[in-house]
């Protein structure tokens, strides 16, 4: 089956550390997207790839880095300058070249606890 | 100012009602698309329907419709006969051609918390 996996499903970090958030997809979609959701908020875009070893922030980049190697993969570091990182992080993937049309495919989310 | 407004923040309805889950958009852009999610309790998004800025007809997919209204920058969500699995967030987002700043990502709204009462 086609898709998107995140992993881990639950991580939990201590103030000052970096974490690593993994996000593989097998739908060959040259785009892939990480998003972060507070509670009770909409999905914000952190930073998207549309082609392999190129990346470019969204609205929230601040804080986070991320790697786009293989186009598989869109690994999101959240390193200790992000302020505030407990939160739900999302990615996901999608065709490009279709104009407005921009349906993503989702991963099933990780949950970021800072301790 | 924000792009994508949902009104409702929470909603009850009987089962087997129709729901009507309200969005306003606002862009400057002449070609647009809009994205209506659903997000269960489980988090993952799940994608329902697209309407295009420069489609004439309403978008429908099963039991969901969009009651598009371009001159009043509506997008509003129809469920038809809804369902008990229908309870969940839905979210309205929307991808401009241009005013997005070259992002290819999609900007959310809020959400709209629906729970279907049996």
């Amino acid at each position: 089956d086609g898709g998107i996996t995140q992993s881990p499903k639950y991580l939990f970090r201590k103030e000052g550390q970096n974490v690593t958030l993994s996000c593989e997809q097998n739908l060959n979609h040259d785009a892939m997207y990480w998003y972060r959701q507070d509670p009770g908020q909409g999905l914000r875009l952190i930073y998207y790839s549309q082609i392999v070893n190129d990346f470019q922030k969204g609205d929230i980049a601040e804080g986070y880095s991320v790697s786009r190697e293989k186009k598989e993969s869109f690994p999101l570091t959240v390193t200790s300058a992000q302020k505030n990182p407990t939160a739900f992080y999302l990615c996901a993937s999608s065709i490009v070249g279709r104009g407005v049309y921009n349906e993503q495919f989702f991963g099933p989310g990780t949950r970021l606890t800072v301790l | 100012a924000q792009k994508i407004t949902q009104t409702q923040p929470g909603m009850f309805v009987q089962e087997k009602e129709a729901v009507t889950l309200d969005c306003t958009y606002d862009t400057s852009d002449q070609s647009y698309g809009l994205f209506w999610y659903k997000q269960p309790s489980s988090g993952e998004m799940i994608f329902l329907i697209y309407q295009g800025s420069y489609d004439e007809q309403n978008a429908t997919e099963g039991r969901y419709s969009l009651n598009f209204q371009k001159a009043r920058k509506s997008a509003n969500l129809v469920i038809s006969a809804s369902q008990l699995g229908d309870s969940a967030m839905y979210f309205c987002a929307m991808r401009e051609e241009y005013s997005g700043g070259g992002a290819d990502g999609l900007t959310f709204g809020k959400g709209t918390h629906l729970i279907i009462q049996p």
